[in-house]
C-alpha cells in the first residue's frame, strides 16, 4: 500500500526553528507538495519539490531526498499565526496525489 | 477572483436524506476533485473530473455522485445520507497536466445524524 507518514503534533516556541518530517512509501514519486491549513479554513500551497535538494521561500524551506523517501519543512522565525496544520503529499507514478494526514503544529510565546 | 467557492459551508442532514454540494472555480481550470477530510487522516479523494463532461472515481467514492455539466462547476450529491458521511468536504482545482498545485475551496461541513 501507499503511505505517507508524519508527526501526528508539535509544540514550538515564538522566534525559534522547527523542522517538520515526511516520509513516504508510494507506487512511483512525481512530486511532493506541502500545505499549510489553519482550523477551519482551505489547505494553501507552500511548496513543491521534485529534485532533490533545497527550496526556500522566505521563512519556509523545504527539502527533498527520493532516494530516502523523505522531506522535511523547516519554518524560521515562527511567528504565532504559523500555528496551522501542514499537510505533505506525493503525486505517485500514476499521477494520483497521495496525502499525509498533517501535522499539528502549536507555537507558544 | 473568487477563486474555488464552496456552497453551502454549513449543513446538517438527517440519515436517508440526499443533499448537493456544489463547486464553482473562475479560474478556467480543468481539473476538479472532491475530497472529505476526518480527523486524524489524510484527504480521501471522493471522485475528479479531467474535463466538462468526464468523471471518474476516487479512493471513496461509494454513496457519492458527481456532475461535471459545466466546466466552472462541480457538483458532489448524496443520494441517502449516512452518519458515516459526516465530514469536512473539499474541492480542488487545478489546471492541465499531470502534476500542479490544487486550490482548494473554503470546505463544508457536513453532519448527517
Amino acid at each position: 500500500g501507499q503511505n505517507i507518514d508524519q508527526p501526528t503534533e508539535m509544540t514550538a516556541t515564538e522566534g525559534a526553528i522547527v523542522q517538520i518530517n515526511c516520509t513516504y512509501q508510494t507506487s512511483g514519486f512525481n512530486g511532493l507538495f506541502w500545505y499549510q491549513q489553519h482550523a477551519g479554513e482551505a489547505p494553501t500551497f507552500l511548496s513543491y519539490n521534485v529534485l532533490d535538494g533545497l527550496e526556500e521561500k522566505g521563512r519556509f524551506s523545504s527539502f527533498l531526498s527520493r532516494s530516502k523517501g523523505y522531506s522535511y519543512l523547516l519554518l524560521k522565525e515562527l511567528q504565532m499565526k504559523d500555528s496551522a496544520s501542514y499537510l505533505c503529499a506525493v503525486y505517485d507514478s500514476n499521477y494520483q496525489l497521495i496525502w499525509g494526514a498533517g501535522t499539528k503544529l502549536i507555537i507558544k510565546p | 477572483n473568487a477563486g474555488v467557492t464552496q456552497t453551502p459551508k454549513f449543513r446538517v442532514l438527517k440519515t436517508g436524506q440526499s443533499m448537493t454540494l456544489l463547486c464553482a472555480q473562475d479560474m478556467n481550470h480543468e481539473y476538479m476533485y472532491w475530497y472529505r477530510q476526518d480527523p486524524g487522516m489524510g484527504l480521501r479523494l471522493i471522485h475528479y473530473s479531467v474535463g466538462e463532461g468526464t468523471t471518474a472515481k476516487g479512493e471513496v467514492p461509494d454513496g457519492y455522485n458527481v456532475s461535471r455539466l459545466k466546466k466552472q462547476n462541480f457538483l458532489l450529491g448524496l443520494e441517502s445520507a449516512a452518519p458515516s458521511q459526516t465530514s469536512v468536504y473539499f474541492c480542488a482545482s487545478k489546471t492541465s497536466g499531470d502534476t500542479g498545485e490544487l486550490f482548494f475551496g473554503e470546505g463544508s461541513r457536513l453532519t448527517v445524524l
